[in-house]
């Protein structure tokens, strides 16, 4: 029974490139989060959706992230034009009901904006 | 402001030693109450979850101790081993309206176990 799984582990970007996130909850599970963490701080809920639904998106930047988790594939997390700031840990969690519910985590995605 | 703070922000211990870690949170109303375990470069794996009912709850060796009242909580390890090395974070999970179960991290605490 795989877990949670994310693509790609590392990721390196120019400034004003695109970041692509991608995010394979665990096998029955149809509620996916993703979560940012920058260095020396704690985790920080960025969105929350359910498939082909935004939930609660309250932490997300309102300009350059997006995240969908269509009917079919992964839930991807996208930034545009990345800047250094963005350079962060970028978790996904999935659970099998809502979020009062256990959730397990990814091993995440490391983006590095040079 | 919904907020969680962890002490302390790191620790060092001998293998077998036991060490408690302490989670004070303002984050209301509360729903639950978490202990993830965070190895270097990996996602949180949950240790334990209490809702504002229970005092108590244990997994192994490690034990998690709440009080609502006083908005604390304490994560016991006993008998440490050199696995244990991690970053032990405090979760707190909000309950009302649209953000129901939105859940607040702590920075966590460094533990690392000398032999």
């Amino acid at each position: 029974n795989a877990g949670v799984m994310q693509n790609p582990r590392h990721l390196v970007r120019r400034r004003g490139q695109e970041a692509r996130l991608r995010c394979s909850p665990m096998k029955g599970h149809s509620h996916v989060y993703w979560y940012r963490q920058l260095p020396e701080e704690g985790l920080k809920f960025m969105v929350y959706l359910q498939k082909e639904n935004i939930i609660d998106e309250s932490g997300m930047p309102k300009e350059r992230f997006s995240a969908e988790f269509p009917k079919e594939g992964p839930s991807i997390l996208r930034i545009q034009q990345v800047v250094r700031g963005d350079s962060a840990a970028y978790f996904c969690a999935s659970s099998a009901s809502g979020r009062n519910y256990e959730q397990y985590f990814g091993p995440g995605t490391r983006l590095t904006v040079t | 402001k919904n907020q969680v703070e962890q002490s302390p922000q790191s620790l060092i211990i001998l293998e077998g030693k036991n060490c408690t870690l302490q989670c004070n949170y303002t984050v209301s109303p509360f729903s639950n109450l978490r202990w993830y375990k965070q190895d270097t470069g990996r996602g949180p794996v949950s240790l334990t979850i209490m809702t504002f009912s229970e005092n108590t709850k244990s997994n192994g060796r490690y034990t998690a101790t709440l009080d609502a009242d006083t908005k604390q909580s304490s994560l016991h390890i006993t008998a440490s081993q050199l696995s244990d090395s991690a970053s032990y974070i405090c979760v707190v999970s909000f309950d009302r309206g649209s953000t129901l179960g939105r859940l607040y991290f702590g920075r966590g605490t460094q533990l690392t176990v000398w032999p």
